[in-house]
């Protein structure tokens, strides 16, 4: 899988847009740019995917550069429930979705 | 809906005893499933995968099996536990779009 580099730690407070910046400098064309969560003692949880395009849903957008060398996670209004740890991951068409250290967001009220 | 359940939610085993952990995915056919492993303040392993009945393909050299007897059900066991085995266990399914994943099994080996 390609690597993905996150910083270590974010934070925010409440109510404040968040942007988490992922940079996948070896991202392959048939590399999508998917986004978990884990919060604390529960299993990741679907944020977001793309592939070349920007996304958004209810819970966070995704810009994708250009180059689709890198990528931004965007939760609009922080609130005390995003704390978490965000994971950003490149899945192709194999079967394995791996995990790097992702970025630890802590939110402030 | 798909939904997955994984239990028990919490286990504490001797060293040396056997260990059988289920997880069963409802409201979908032939998914692909996995079983992850998060030691304390580190990230997720993957340990086994599956793309269907009896297909199991082990990640890394272990201490683990995992077996998937029907399409939904999806099993990790143990003959004798080790104290590194301790971690959090966590189940997932895919399909196209997006993993889901159970509530985990917290695993503690005395």
């Amino acid at each position: 899988d390609a690597k993905t580099t996150q910083p270590n730690s974010m934070e925010s407070n409440e109510e404040e847009p968040v942007h988490l910046p992922c940079n996948h400098s070896t991202i392959s064309g048939t590399d999508y740019i998917h986004w978990y969560r884990q919060l604390p003692s529960q299993g990741p949880e679907y944020v977001i995917h793309g592939l070349t395009s920007n996304v958004n849903n209810r819970m966070a957008s995704l810009a994708i550069a250009e180059d689709r060398k890198s990528s931004t996670l965007i939760l609009h209004r922080a609130t005390l429930r995003d704390a978490a740890v965000y994971y950003c991951i490149l899945h192709s068409n194999d079967y394995k979705l791996s995990f790097g250290a992702g970025t630890t967001v802590t939110v402030r009220a | 809906s798909q939904t997955i359940h994984q239990w028990p939610a919490t286990l504490v085993q001797p060293v040396g005893s056997p260990l059988s952990l289920e997880c069963t995915v409802e409201g979908t056919s032939n998914p692909n499933l996995y079983w992850y492993r998060q030691a304390a303040g580190r990230g997720l392993q993957l340990l086994f995968y599956s793309v269907g009945i009896g297909q199991i393909s082990s990640e890394v050299p272990q201490n683990l099996s995992a077996s998937r007897p029907q399409d939904r059900q999806f099993i990790l066991s143990s003959k004798k536990l080790l104290l590194s085995d301790s971690g959090f266990y966590l189940c997932a399914w895919s399909a196209l779009g997006g993993y889901t994943f159970g509530s985990g099994t917290r695993l503690t080996v005395v």
